[in-house]
């Protein structure tokens, strides 16, 4: 079975710095692009940021609100994906979900980890 | 990159038939063949329910069917039930936007 676990969402003040994992198992994680994707409160889903596989040189793209503040980095020996945030801002606040990208889809989605900003 | 334009609302009594409608431009949904649906009920993670315009991963509702004209993509429900009363977006490849895909500003489906 397919499994992707968020983890590491909390409170933060503006400014500051938080990192999320992503633990996925019952899939080759090492072959696979992945992707973050944030829900503000209300709102609808924004796609932030892609990871290729590490073969592929672990490109990485990023959305325009998060470029130059966030990374994402990935470790195929613990299965795991990251997300690195900093310089948070409010509008930063939102659920975020790990998602594996197959071509053109997000095809399987955790259940999502809140970050909250707040001053 | 703006979002692709959904109706906030779409209602219909059980049995009925609904369809959802997500506008874009010639840079993604009139571009690409690269549509995906995602159904999220309240409290959930997003799922997969539709993608390459008109295919269904394995267990997803044959009720579901996607297609696009244009720079419009459709999702139809057919023999709506309660189960299917949930948010639903649709998403688009892009070269418009950095990270490469652009989400659509969702729609309320309710189940009367």
């Amino acid at each position: 079975e397919v499994q992707l676990v968020e983890s590491g969402g909390g409170l933060v003040q503006p400014g500051g710095s938080l990192r999320l994992s992503c633990a996925v198992s019952g899939f080759s994680f090492s072959g696979i692009w992945m992707t973050w994707v944030r829900q503000a409160p209300g709102k609808g889903l924004e796609c932030i940021g892609r990871i290729t596989t590490t073969g592929s040189g672990g490109a990485t793209a990023y959305a325009e609100s998060v470029k130059d503040r966030f990374i994402i980095s990935r470790d195929d020996s613990k299965n795991t994906l990251y997300l690195q945030m900093n310089s948070l801002k409010i509008e930063d606040t939102a659920m975020y979900y790990c998602t594996t990208l197959l071509i053109g889809r997000f095809h399987s989605w955790g259940q999502g980890t809140l970050v909250t900003v707040f001053s | 990159q703006s979002a692709l334009t959904q109706p906030a609302s779409v209602s219909g009594s059980p049995g009925q038939s609904i369809t959802i409608s997500c506008t874009g431009t010639s840079s993604d949904i009139g571009g690409y063949t690269y549509v995906s649906w995602y159904l999220q009920y309240p409290g959930k993670g997003p799922q997969l329910m539709i993608y390459d315009v008109n295919k269904r991963p394995s267990g997803v509702s044959d009720r579901l069917s996607g297609s696009k004209s244009a720079n419009t993509a459709f999702l139809t429900i057919s023999g709506l039930q309660a189960e299917d009363e949930a948010d639903y977006y649709c998403c688009s490849y892009t070269t418009t936007s950095t990270s490469f895909y652009v989400f659509g500003t969702g729609t309320k489906v309710t189940v009367l």
